[in-house]
């Protein structure tokens, strides 16, 4: 079944900092790849996906890059702000498909003043 | 429109109690799926129910954990016994029809504890 690897664990960046976390999952039939936000108690929010037909996908100050060969995929998120401090799970599924989505482990991501 | 409303959001038992969740999924959504997620961790699925068939339920431990969603709308989950390895917020999910593409919403989970 498909493994989801997500790095760093806790990532800290100054204020205004760019951020990066990155994921490698383990199956190729894999083509869709969501990622949540989730900030303490609460619930998982899906912030940004990209569908294996395309390379990078932009929404304001995130991004997701999509490397299918390498099976990598990369959260980065420019202009880093205090709200941006949360738990950050990338995730892997199949499009149109019944298949689960199964998430990594996630990263906590903490922003300094 | 409405969100996935669980409850209780906190419950605190003993091992070797048992305990129930509840979840209602957003109206019209035809699949529901339980997480699980240990403090530290993604979340893990536990079941997924397609109207009130049961999808996948491979990684649920079925000596202990049950669930059932009669009706295709409402779903509980329970633990009978309980273990200490077994607290952590257990998460429901809805979605439209089965796979991601249909908007995937989870709702605000149930903190278990087991002491």
């Amino acid at each position: 079944g498909e493994n989801v690897e997500q790095h760093p664990s806790t990532l800290s960046v100054q204020e205004g900092d760019s951020a990066v976390i990155k994921c490698t999952y383990s199956d190729s039939a894999s083509n869709y790849f969501p990622w949540y936000k989730q900030e303490l108690g609460k619930r998982p929010q899906l912030i940004i996906d990209i569908r294996s037909n395309v390379g990078e996908k932009k929404d304001q100050r995130i991004a997701v890059t999509l490397n299918k060969t390498a099976k990598h995929f990369s959260l980065h998120i420019t202009e880093t702000q205090p709200e941006d401090s949360a738990v950050y799970f990338c995730a892997a599924s199949m499009w149109s498909s019944a298949s689960k989505i199964i998430f990594g482990s996630g990263t906590r991501l903490s922003i300094r003043p | 429109e409405a969100g996935v409303a669980q409850s209780p959001r906190y419950k605190i038992i003993e091992k070797r109690q048992s305990v129930a969740f509840w979840c209602n999924p957003i109206s019209g959504h035809a699949t529901l799926y339980w997480y699980q997620q240990i403090l530290g961790q993604g979340p893990k699925l536990l079941i997924q129910f397609q109207n009130n068939g049961v999808v996948d339920d491979s990684q649920l431990p079925k000596d202990r954990f049950s669930a059932e969603r009669l009706k295709g709308v409402d779903s509980t989950l329970k633990i009978q016994p309980a273990k200490l390895e077994d607290s952590a917020v257990y998460l429901c999910a809805s979605s439209l029809s089965r796979g991601a593409n249909y908007g995937y919403t989870f709702g605000s989970g149930t903190r278990l504890t087991v002491v």
